[in-house]
């Protein structure tokens, strides 16, 4: 399978507890990009990379959140002392992103990943 | 600033009619947009995306689009559903402009497929 994929896919925890995701893109492609998602919503940015370097994070991430892509292959996401409202739905994207400039950015395709699915107790 | 607006939250069809699901969206300037498809416990899968060539845009699974710059809109459709298109439909533009291009996906349009 040569497609974006996460691990785990489902994780239970306590309130105040530290977890971690993992994200696996493409292979070569450049940018990958964490959303969140929530009961009966969209997909909502977080955070993305270009290679290893983080370039924008949303201020939907708090500063118990932390996102680490070390080599630019596969990123983790880490989430410290979980609150019960950090339950949701954690996808993960990538694309290739060889484009320049403004027009090749909007006509970028994200291929996404399964999800981790997050319930804190 | 960008956002697109999906005008149901849910819509029920039976198996053989038409899907109409409709998106608004609201841009500053000429915009890419997609639908994608979310299926329980499955990851999101790109159907089609509109970049500013042919207004009508074709994609996977018999659904296509059409662009329609003077009223703003996007709506997806299908001549003739089947039950396997039951599934969450989400509408997004992309952020390009001078800042990344992130996504910024609809609430979303949950189709029924009734036999």
């Amino acid at each position: 399978d040569t497609g974006v994929s996460q691990d785990p896919r489902h994780k239970i925890t306590k309130r105040g507890q530290n977890v971690t995701f993992r994200c696996d893109p493409i292979s070569e492609h450049n940018r990958l990009y964490w959303y969140r998602q929530t009961l009966g919503q969209g997909p909502e940015f977080l955070t993305y990379f270009q290679n290893e370097a983080q370039l924008e994070k949303s201020r939907l991430l708090s500063d118990r959140f932390s996102a680490e892509r070390p080599k630019g292959s596969f990123s983790t996401l880490e989430i410290q002392r979980t609150e019960q409202g950090d339950s949701a739905m954690y996808l993960c994207a990538s694309s290739t992103g060889m484009g320049q400039g403004v027009l090749s950015w909007a006509k970028e395709t994200q291929y996404f990943g399964p999800g981790t699915r997050l319930l804190v107790l | 600033a960008q956002s697109v607006t999906q005008l149901d939250s849910h819509v029920s069809v039976s198996e053989g009619t038409p899907v109409l699901l409709r998106c608004n969206y609201s841009s500053s300037y000429s915009p890419s947009l997609f639908w994608y498809v979310q299926h329980p416990n499955k990851g999101l899968q790109l159907l089609l995306k509109y970049t500013s060539a042919a207004t009508l845009v074709k994609g996977i699974n018999g659904f296509e689009a059409e662009f329609k710059k003077s009223e703003t809109s996007f709506h997806l459709t299908k001549p003739s559903a089947h039950m396997s298109d039951a599934a969450e439909y989400f509408c997004v533009v992309s952020r390009g402009g001078g800042s990344q291009g992130n996504l910024i996906f609809g609430k979303g349009t949950k189709l029924s497929v009734k036999p």
